[in-house]
């Protein structure tokens, strides 16, 4: 079945450094690739998603990219800000079975900006 | 609604008794899952509904759990005579259709089985 790996369990930056989180999927039919932030006591929030046929994608200080040949797939947080501070998960689905397991999801990155 | 609703937020009962967790979905949502997230821990795939589909249940731990949903409306999540291993955070979604469409989660409800 689908599996994603997720990297680092935990991350600490100083403000205003750039933070990348990284994962890995063992899918090779994986198409949709979305990330969530969770803050605490909240549900996950979606903040960008990359479809396969895209490498790159961009949204102010939020960038994914996608390498599908190696399967792997990054969040990059840039300028970070103390509001960023909170758990991150990636996840993964093959939509060509029309999300009937749902989303995989990574176990997350604790992501702390140090003022 | 603007967002999905999940109640109650909290919810404190005895081993073996019944819970039953609601959620509702933001109308016009067609998909709806549940997750579990236990303590510091990633988010596990229970159940979804699409439409009048027949659910997809594969994810439920035990015959235990149970949900339901009428439609594309209002979903309950029964876990009966719970364990403490069932306490966690029980996290409702809902999507505008099945893949790829992002989901919108509620804010959970939070089981402590004691």
């Amino acid at each position: 079945g689908e599996n994603v790996e997720q990297h680092p369990s935990t991350l600490s930056v100083q403000e205003g450094d750039s933070a990348v989180i990284k994962c890995t999927y063992s899918d090779s039919a994986s198409n949709y690739f979305p990330w969530y932030k969770q803050e605490l006591g909240k549900g996950p929030q979606l903040i960008i998603d990359i479809r396969s046929n895209v490498g790159e994608k961009k949204d102010q200080r939020i960038a994914v990219t996608l390498n599908k040949t190696a399967k792997h797939f990054s969040l990059h947080i840039t300028e970070t800000q103390p509001e960023d501070s909170a758990v991150y998960f990636c996840a993964q689905e093959d939509v060509r079975g029309g999300g009937a397991d749902g989303l995989t999801f990574g176990k997350g990155t604790h992501l702390i900006i140090q003022p | 609604g603007a967002g999905v609703s999940q109640s109650p937020s909290n919810k404190v009962t005895e081993k073996g008794k019944d819970v039953e967790l609601r959620c509702d979905p933001i109308s016009g949502h067609t998909a709806l899952y549940w997750y579990r997230q236990r303590l510091g821990q990633g988010l596990e795939f229970l159940i979804y509904f699409q439409g009048n589909s027949a659910p997809d249940k594969s994810g439920l731990p035990s015959d235990r759990f149970s949900a339901e949903r009428t439609g594309e409306s209002v979903s309950t999540l029964t876990i009966q005579r719970t364990q403490q291993e069932d306490s966690a955070v029980y996290l409702c979604a809902s999507s505008y259709d099945i893949g790829a469409y992002g989901y919108t989660f509620g804010s959970g409800t939070r089981l402590t089985v004691v």
